[in-house]
């Protein structure tokens, strides 16, 4: 199975800031990596997909790069909301796996 | 709109089964595998497999093989996922997602993002 690891597991930063979280695989998954944000008593939300493609509604804060092994999600101009779980997972193979997890919080 | 909808929250007895239905609406039902994923309270998310609704195709994780069952009904547009042998730590919330393919300028995949996610059907386990 792939493994996914992703740093910080935790975070904070202050309203208007920017923040990158790695997502790192154990072996080459290509670009087939997604990216989601969970809010506390919510369904996980698609932000990435195929390491850098932003999901449709989703706002130009979010970007993400990476390909391979490597993987980063970036969000920029941090407002309150973004506070959240943030998740990378790919779907080179099966079993899908995800991260960790890294939480988000706004100061 | 796109939309899957979960059955309610249960509670079981340990060694009894239980039994989450999904049901999808807005879009071609035989189009897309729905996935299964699982939240343990406070923890992260794992994936417990996938049932393409078109072939009927099964794929589950080795965690869950033996004891997970997926099944679709086209009539209903609806997907079931049933976890026998309940343990405690089989206390969770239960997910089921659309995997939904893509075009990029590189190429194509059949593969790929889960979108959207039901709300979820909280799992609670007593012994």
């Amino acid at each position: 199975d792939i493994q996914m690891t992703q740093s910080p597991s935790s975070l904070s930063a202050s309203v208007g800031d920017k923040v990158t979280i790695t997502c790192r695989a154990s072996q080459d998954i290509s670009n087939y990596l997604a990216w989601f944000q969970q809010k506390p008593g919510k369904a996980p939300k698609s932000l990435i997909y195929a390491a850098s493609s932003l999901q449709s509604g989703v706002p130009s804060k979010f970007s993400g790069s990476g390909s391979g092994t490597h993987f980063t999600l970036t969000i920029s101009s941090l407002q309150p909301e973004d506070s959240a779980i943030y998740y990378c997972q790919h779907y080179n193979s099966y079993p899908y796996t995800f991260g960790q997890g890294t939480k988000l919080e706004i100061k | 709109q796109v939309q899957l909808v979960q059955s309610g929250a249960e509670v079981k007895k340990a060694g009894a089964s239980v039994k989450v239905s999904c049901k999808a609406s807005g879009y071609s039902f035989t189009g897309y595998s729905i996935h299964w994923v699982r939240q343990a309270p406070g923890q992260g998310l794992e994936w417990m497999g996938l049932i393409n609704p078109s072939s009927e195709s099964k794929t589950y994780a080795q965690k869950f093989q033996g004891r997970v069952t997926m099944t679709r009904d086209t009539s209903t547009s609806t997907v079931y996922m049933e976890l026998n042998s309940l343990r405690s730590e089989d206390t969770a919330v239960y997910y089921c997602a659309r995997e939904v393919g893509y075009c990029i300028s590189s190429g194509c995949s059949t593969s790929g993002p889960f979108d959207p996610w039901g709300q979820g059907t909280p799992v609670t386990v007593s012994s």
